[in-house]
């Protein structure tokens, strides 16, 4: 099985910071991996896949990096509307998401 | 604009059997170049895939609950469903439908993700 480790659980930051989250995977996965963001109440909703690729419609201020084991989803400059709770997924062996990194307000 | 849209009995019973429709609306169920999904969400065990109905009738679903699941596609209703058996109280949470997208990766198998989802439904296991 793929064990997949979001770090931080969570943070607190404000807004116009820089915000890295990261995705640990054991065996690594190549560029097997998703980010999504999620709002309280709401489905989440695609940012980036396959590693570092932007979604449609996602702002670029969000980009994504890594392959094999080590992941990181980057916010370059945090506003409002992102704070949330972010996962990872990965599709390598079966299907599995990372438990999950909730953005405060500062 | 494709939307998905959830529906079913907020309340099932032990040891009954869970069933959920998704509704696909402005678009077609039988779309060839992705497919759909299920996946739910407790708040104890966070984000769980449950599986996948490709557009060839073939399914792949998450081995921790094969057994109990089967899955169907109804094109006259423009609508795909999910079946959980003998479900307990640790299947209660929120069920959403989505769509997936694949493409072939640098290794064996494909890269999958979920670009569109529904808005989920609680679904709740108690007698």
């Amino acid at each position: 099985d793929i064990q997949m480790t979001q770090s931080p659980s969570s943070l607190s930051s404000s807004v116009g910071d820089r915000v890295t989250i990261t995705c640990r995977a054991s065996p690594g996965i190549g560029n097997y991996l998703n980010w999504y963001q999620q709002k309280p109440g709401k489905a989440p909703r695609l940012l980036i896949y396959a590693a570092s690729n932007l979604q449609s419609g996602v702002p670029p201020r969000f980009s994504g990096s890594g392959s094999g084991t080590d992941f990181t989803l980057t916010i370059s400059r945090l506003q409002p509307e992102d704070f949330a709770t972010y996962y990872c997924q990965q599709s390598y062996s079966s299907l599995t998401f990372g438990g999950g990194t909730r953005v405060e307000i500062k | 604009q494709v939307q998905l849209q959830e529906s079913g009995p907020g309340l099932v019973k032990p040891s009954e059997t869970l069933s959920l429709t998704c509704t696909v609306s402005g678009g077609s169920v039988n779309r060839g170049t992705d497919y759909w999904a299920w996946i739910r969400q407790t708040p104890g065990k966070g984000l769980d895939w449950i599986g996948n109905l490709y557009h060839s009738g073939k399914t792949y679903y998450n081995p921790s609950l094969r057994s109990r699941v089967s899955t169907s596609v109804d094109t006259s209703k423009n609508q795909f469903s999910l079946n959980l058996r003998s479900v307990t109280a640790a299947d209660t949470a929120v069920y959403f439908c989505a769509r997936g997208i694949r493409i072939d990766g640098d290794h064996d198998g494909t890269i999958d993700w979920f670009d569109l989802w529904g808005q989920g439904t609680l679904v709740t296991v108690s007698s």
